[in-house]
C-alpha cells in the first residue's frame, strides 16, 4: 500500500530565504508525481507534474526533483516571498493520486 | 478555459441531516474525481469516475455516501444522513482520462462541510 509522507509538518522563514519541502513515498512504481498549493479555505492549485521519466522540472522560482528508486521528492523554493505562504502537497500517482498530508509554510516580512 | 466549477461553496448542517455537492469539470475531461479532505490532513479519494462509470470507490462509505455521473459529465455526491466526523472540504477533479500519460488533475474550489 502506497503511502506518501512530508516533512517538515510546519516550516517558517523569514522573507528571501531558500527553502526545501521533502516528500517520500513508499512504492516507487509510480507514474508521476505532482506538487500541489492550497491556500485556506480554498482548493487545490497544480504547481509542477513531474513525469516518472523525468527527473525535475522547473517553474519560476519552484523547482521540483524526483528520485524514485529512493521514493523521494523535493521541491525547491528560491527566494521566498511572504505570498508563498500556503499549504503544499505532493501527491504520487499510480493509478490514484495518493496525497502526503502537506506542509504549512509561513514566510514572514 | 474554465475550471472545475463546485457548489456549494460552503454548507452547515445538523447531524442526521442530508446533504448534496455538486461539481461541473472542465469541459473533455472523461475523468471525474471526489476527495473528502478533513483538517490537517491530505485530499482522500472517495469515488473516481471514467465517463459515466465508476472506476473506484474503494474508500466511498457507501452506507451513508452515494455519487453519481449519469450523463458523464457533471456529478454528484450525497451524504444521507451526516455524522460530526464527514465534517471536512469535499473536492471535486478532473483529468483528460485515466490512461494519459501526465493524468494531471485539475482541482475545483471545494465545498466545506460542517456538521454540528
Amino acid at each position: 500500500k502506497q503511502e506518501v509522507t512530508q516533512i517538515p509538518a510546519a516550516l517558517s522563514v523569514p522573507e528571501g530565504e531558500n527553502l526545501v519541502l521533502n516528500c517520500s513515498f513508499t512504492d516507487s512504481a509510480i507514474y508521476n508525481l505532482q506538487w500541489f498549493r492550497q491556500d485556506p479555505g480554498k482548493g487545490l492549485t497544480s504547481l509542477l507534474l513531474i513525469q516518472s521519466s523525468q527527473r525535475e522540472q522547473t517553474s519560476g522560482r519552484l523547482n521540483a526533483s524526483l528520485d524514485k528508486s529512493s521514493g523521494r521528492s523535493t521541491l525547491y523554493i528560491a527566494a521566498s516571498q511572504p505570498g508563498d505562504s500556503a499549504t503544499y502537497l505532493c501527491a504520487v500517482i499510480g493509478g490514484k493520486l495518493i496525497f502526503g498530508q502537506g506542509t504549512e509554510l509561513s514566510v514572514k516580512p | 478555459e474554465a475550471g472545475v466549477a463546485q457548489s456549494p461553496r460552503y454548507k452547515i448542517i445538523e447531524k442526521r441531516q442530508s446533504v448534496a455537492f455538486w461539481c461541473n469539470p472542465i469541459s473533455g475531461h472523461a475523468t471525474l474525481y471526489w476527495y473528502q479532505q478533513i483538517l490537517g490532513q491530505g485530499p482522500k479519494l472517495l469515488i473516481q469516475f471514467q465517463n459515466n462509470g465508476v472506476v473506484d470507490d474503494s474508500q466511498l462509505p457507501k452506507d451513508r455516501f452515494s455519487a453519481e455521473r449519469l450523463k458523464g459529465v457533471d456529478s454528484t455526491l450525497k451524504i444521507q444522513p451526516a455524522k460530526l466526523e464527514d465534517s471536512a472540504v469535499y473536492l471535486c477533479a478532473s483529468s483528460l482520462q485515466i490512461t494519459s500519460g501526465s493524468n494531471e488533475q485539475f482541482f475545483g474550489p471545494g465545498t466545506r462541510l460542517t456538521v454540528l
